[in-house]
This record gives C-alpha cells, sequence and structure tokens, in this order.
C-alpha cells in the first residue's frame, strides 16, 4: 500500500536561518509529488509539485523541493524562514493512472522564531 | 482568482442528526473531493466524484456518507447519523483534470464539532 511519511513532527527554527521538512514515501507504482501548507484557520495551499522533468522544483514563497527517487524522498527546503512561513506543511503523493487522490502524510509543524 | 467555497464554515450539531457539508467547486473542473482532518491527525481521503458518481471512497466513507451533485455548481456531502467520532474538519477540493497531477485547489474547510 501507498504511504507517505512525514520524519519531523515539529521544526523549531530561528528567522532568517534555512530549514528542510523532510519526507518519504512508499509506491511500487510511479507517483505525483506535492507539498501543501495550511496556515491557521485556513484551507490547504500547494506550494509546490512534481510531476516529471528536473527533479529540482521551485514552488511559492521561496520554496523548493527536490525529489529523489532512489530513495524516495521529497524533502522541502527553503533557503532564509520568515516568521510568517509558520503554518503546517503536508507532504503528499497521487498515484499515477488513479482518480486523483491525495495520499497525505502527518504534517510537519513549522514553527518561525524571532 | 477562482477558489472553491465551502458552507458553513463551522457547524454543532447534536449526535445522530444528520448534518449536510455545501462546496462550491472551481466551475470548470472536473473532478471533486472531500477529505477530512481529525484534531491532531493528518489529512484523509474521503471520496472522488467524477461526472456524476463516486469514483473512489475510502473505508471511512461507509453507508453513514453520501455526496451529491444536486445542480451544477454545489457538491454536498451528507453524514446522515452523526457520531462523536464524525467531528473533524472537512475539506472540500477540486480539480481539472484528476489522475494527471493536476493541483487540487481546497476550500476553508468546515469544522464540524458533534456533541
Amino acid at each position: 500500500a501507498q504511504s507517505v511519511t512525514q520524519l519531523d513532527s515539529q521544526v523549531p527554527v530561528f528567522e532568517e536561518a534555512p530549514v528542510e521538512l523532510r519526507c518519504n514515501y512508499s509506491s511500487s507504482v510511479s507517483v505525483y509529488l506535492f507539498w501543501y501548507v495550511q496556515y491557521p484557520n485556513q484551507g490547504l495551499q500547494l506550494l509546490l509539485k512534481y510531476l516529471s522533468g528536473s527533479t529540482l522544483v521551485k514552488g511559492i514563497n521561496g520554496f523548493e523541493a527536490e525529489f529523489n527517487k532512489s530513495q524516495t524522498s521529497f524533502h522541502l527546503r527553503k533557503p532564509s524562514v520568515h516568521i510568517s512561513d509558520t503554518a503546517e506543511y503536508f507532504c503528499a503523493v497521487i498515484i499515477s493512472g488513479n482518480t486523483g487522490k491525495l495520499i497525505f502524510g502527518q504534517g510537519t509543524t513549522l514553527q518561525v522564531k524571532p | 482568482e477562482p477558489e472553491v467555497t465551502q458552507t458553513p464554515s463551522h457547524q454543532v450539531t447534536q449526535m445522530g442528526q444528520e448534518v449536510i457539508l455545501r462546496c462550491v467547486p472551481i466551475s470548470n473542473h472536473l473532478y471533486f473531493y472531500w477529505y477530512r482532518q481529525i484534531l491532531g491527525q493528518k489529512v484523509e481521503f474521503l471520496v472522488s466524484f467524477y461526472n456524476n458518481e463516486i469514483s473512489e471512497k475510502s473505508e471511512i466513507f461507509d453507508d453513514q456518507f453520501s455526496v451529491e451533485r444536486p445542480d451544477g455548481s454545489n457538491f454536498t456531502l451528507k453524514i446522515r447519523s452523526t457520531k462523536l467520532e464524525d467531528s473533524a474538519m472537512y475539506f472540500c477540493a477540486s480539480s481539472g483534470v484528476g489522475g494527471r497531477g493536476t493541483e487540487a485547489f481546497f476550500g476553508q474547510g468546515t469544522r464540524l464539532t458533534v456533541v
């Protein structure tokens, strides 16, 4: 069965420091990969996605992620975080060829401190 | 910018009552979804809907749940007889072409509290 694992439930970091949020997936077939962000009391907003092509994808708000097929990972990075990046981040996959159902990881809370 | 809208934002209901959560997907989208997030847990898929029928549903989506697209714009989730464990945030989403990785757009969610 397919699954997504976010290795860190909480990541505290100081403002302007770099951050990496880790995501690993398990699937025997090809997948599409996504990162969503959820700000307090809001819905889910797409940060970036990997469908095919270059394994380094850039998203909104200065975030980027790298697809590593051999390690089945899709870690999210930002070189310098802001207070406004404090939110819940979800990694998710769509199994290629299915109905577009997203399978989510547990989420990682990014806490940016001044 | 087009968006998915959900109403109400918060619903409190008594155990055993029926609730209907409403969603207006983006107008030219073809695939519609419901997800839920129990407090402190991950977002879970409930059901996908395409061409006026359910295309996939999860184990959570039992006979208590139903979905409907009663007109050209609304997409509803009905819970027939609510239980305490149905308390969660329910998200509606829509996408243009499902199964191809097209971005799913999410609504702001409806927080359902069963008392």
